[in-house]
């Protein structure tokens, strides 16, 4: 069964690094999403990208995020300075054309920011 | 924007017994509302889901209803078993139209299923 992956696992970097998250979505999809979860709060949207710009993003979404698809199958999330509160699980997802709703989550990236 | 309110936050139930997890939303143009299950370390899975054209969904154990009226939604799961413990989100969006799927998540409910 196809499944959304994402790399690393887990990073960990000092404030002020630049870090790159990696996904692959399914390879049939074409709608794309970042979303995070600071430790036992609820997963937040960051920001959803389609026919290779972004089509909407949150608040927490500012100009130290960008995301890229660099080729037809990666998908990236940078932040350009990581400050300690950037510190939470980041989930990739995906969704396929049309009707479909279903949206398919990674495994997701521990980023640590000390 | 949509807000989603998800209650209890903890649920625990003896195996066997049903368990029901509800939540409201804020924003009457949502028209698709799916149900996660995180595991501990793991992503959000899709458990089952459903469009605002419908009032109910059923998948073996797991059935989901939904009211757009009172604009709340449920999960429920039948016959219990312990691997069934997880958290479990619900989320909101509007799809079609200016929305590109963006999910708002509740709060999360931490189901506990004892033996």
């Amino acid at each position: 069964e196809p499944e959304v992956t994402q790399t690393p696992s887990h990073q960990v970097t000092q404030m002020g690094q630049e870090v790159i998250l990696r996904c692959v979505p399914i390879s049939n999809h074409l709608y794309f999403y970042w979303y995070r979860q600071i430790l036992g709060q609820k997963v937040e949207f960051l920001v959803s990208f389609y026919n290779n710009e972004i089509s909407e993003k949150s608040e927490i979404f500012d100009d130290q995020f960008s995301v890229e698809r660099p080729d037809g199958s990666n998908f990236t999330l940078k932040i350009r300075s990581t400050k300690l509160e950037d510190s939470a699980m980041y989930f990739c997802a995906s969704r396929g054309l049309g009707g479909k709703n279903e949206q398919y989550f990674g495994p997701g990236t521990r980023l640590t920011v000390t | 924007g949509e807000n989603v309110e998800q209650h209890p936050s903890t649920l625990s139930v003896q195996e066997g017994d049903s368990a029901v997890i509800k939540c409201t939303y804020s924003d009457s143009a949502s028209n698709y509302f799916p149900w996660y299950k995180q595991e501990l370390g793991k992503g959000p899975q899709l458990i089952i889901d459903i469009r605002s054209n419908v009032g109910e969904k059923k998948d073996q154990r797991i059935a989901v209803t939904l009211n757009k009226t009172a604009k709340h939604f449920s999960l429920h799961i039948t016959e219990t078993q312990p691997e069934d413990s997880a958290v479990y989100f619900c989320a909101a969006t509007g799809a079609g139209g200016t929305s590109y799927g963006k999910l708002t998540f509740g709060q999360g409910t931490i189901l506990t299923v004892h033996p």
